[in-house]
């Protein structure tokens, strides 16, 4: 039963670059054929598709964000990071990270972190 | 990009009432659709994936049916414990969130 767990500042100042980890365990995140991904909800809204980054490396990004976000990998602590650039208030929502088996069915989540953005 | 349009975005309903909502994409993403359930401080469950298949260990009441650019979910008798937000999610090219569906009773 592979789990995530998302970390990071819950806090980040305007312009600032948003920083977040999600460590998986209970399987590698380097074998199958999966997507390992980041979503994010604003608070009493819907979720956002942010990016995700596959098994192979190959990386997507919503084409909204695409100018700000960078995904990557550290295979040797079964982590996956994401980087959101030139944050603002809008940018503050709960970011969840996500496994997607078969291209994009999401299977396993984590169980959020909310990140404020304010100075 | 590919968008989703859900409806209705909230509903209310009585226990043991059919309850169906329904998500229609943009463009055709054949069966590519999946259906989750998201309770209050909690992260969204997969309840059916590839639009009509149920993920292991969800009742049996909850239902999905569609392809192509028209898609329904279902829950047959709706339960207190189904008391959450749902919502569909398009995985045919990139991934895409339906606004969500908010169901109360």
């Amino acid at each position: 039963q592979v789990q995530l767990q998302e970390s990071g500042p819950g806090l980040v100042k305007p312009s600032q670059t948003l920083s977040l980890t999600c460590t998986v365990s209970g399987g590698s995140i380097s074998s199958g054929n999966y997507y390992w991904g980041w979503i994010r909800q604003p608070a009493g809204k819907g979720l956002e598709w942010i990016g995700r980054i596959h098994t192979r490396g190959t990386t997507n990004f919503n084409p909204s964000l695409k100018s700000r976000v960078t995904i990557s990998v550290d295979t040797s602590k079964n982590q996956f990071s994401l980087s959101l650039g030139s944050v603002t208030a809008a940018d503050t929502a709960v970011y969840y990270c996500a496994r997607g088996r078969n291209w994009g069915n999401l299977d396993s989540w984590g169980q959020g972190t909310l990140v404020t953005v304010s100075s | 990009d590919i968008q989703m349009t859900q409806s209705p975005s909230s509903l209310s309903a009585s226990v043991g009432d059919r309850v169906t909502i329904t998500c229609q994409a943009s463009e055709d993403i054949s069966n590519y659709l999946n259906w989750y359930q998201q309770k209050p401080g909690k992260a969204p469950e997969l309840l059916i994936y590839d639009a009509s298949n149920l993920e292991t260990g969800v009742p049996s009441r909850f239902s999905g049916s569609g392809s192509g650019t028209h898609f329904s979910f279902t829950i047959s008798s709706l339960q207190p414990e189904d008391i959450a937000t749902y919502y569909c999610q398009q995985y045919g090219d990139l991934w895409t969130f339906g606004q969500g569906t908010k169901v109360e009773i």
